[in-house]
């Protein structure tokens, strides 16, 4: 089946300790994205890809990093330096050009600071 | 002031209802208008999408789009307890792949 695969679903982080959220897709899409939705909250753009070994800050990228070696994974690393991590994570990826915009979404990881 | 502000809700109706989620946004480019809905610790889902103005219907749930005056609606019929959601506008530029906008989102819950 197609689909976008995040894992860990939950995580839990220590203080000042990086952790990284995986995200692989076998949709053959060129962009992949990640968000990060706190409670009674919209998504948040952290970083998007349009192309392997490319990527650009979103909205909220202090504190992350990620990577893009491969076209199917989009990892996210979020760093000590990321003072309130504790969130919903959300990747997503979607289709270039064309007449369809929807982005397809994986289930999520929920990192928790303890 | 956001790009896209979504009604907060949250929202509570009985079974059968008709249910309107509203949407402004100040950034008259948008051209693809997109309705999510995500269901508890879940990732959203595409529910439907309208391009540039108009009303799209499927099924108990209709879109509509008014570019004039920068409004998007989500009407849902006959309303069901597995409505019961949060219900995330989206909007972007074009089909490329460069980033949508969303709203904050809507909590839907319809009682039996």
């Amino acid at each position: 089946d197609g689909g976008i695969t995040q894992s860990p679903k939950y995580l839990f982080r220590k203080e000042g300790q990086n952790v990284t959220l995986s995200c692989e897709q076998n949709l053959n899409h060129d962009a992949m994205y990640w968000y990060r939705q706190d409670p009674g909250q919209g998504l948040r753009l952290i970083y998007y890809s349009q192309i392997v070994n490319d990527f650009q800050k979103g909205d909220i990228a202090e504190g992350y990093s990620v990577s893009r070696e491969k076209k199917e994974s989009f990892p996210l690393t979020v760093t000590s330096a990321q003072k309130n991590p504790t969130a919903f994570y959300l990747c997503a990826s979607k289709h270039q050009g064309g007449t369809f915009p929807e982005a397809f979404f994986g289930q999520g990881t929920r990192l928790t600071v303890v | 002031q956001k790009e896209v502000e979504q009604d907060p809700g949250p929202l509570s109706v009985p079974e059968g209802a008709i249910v309107s989620l509203n949407c402004t946004y100040s950034n008259s480019a948008f051209q693809y208008f997109m309705w999510y809905r995500q269901y508890s610790r879940k990732g959203p889902e595409l529910l439907m999408y309208t391009y540039s103005s108009g009303n799209k219907e499927d099924g108990r749930f209709t879109a509509q789009v008014d570019k004039s005056s920068k409004y998007i609606s989500l009407f849902i019929r006959d309303s069901q307890p597995s409505d019961s959601a949060t219900y995330l506008c989206a909007m972007s530029l074009n089909t490329n792949a460069g980033k949508s906008t969303f709203g904050d989102g809507t909590t839907l819950t319809v009682k039996p």
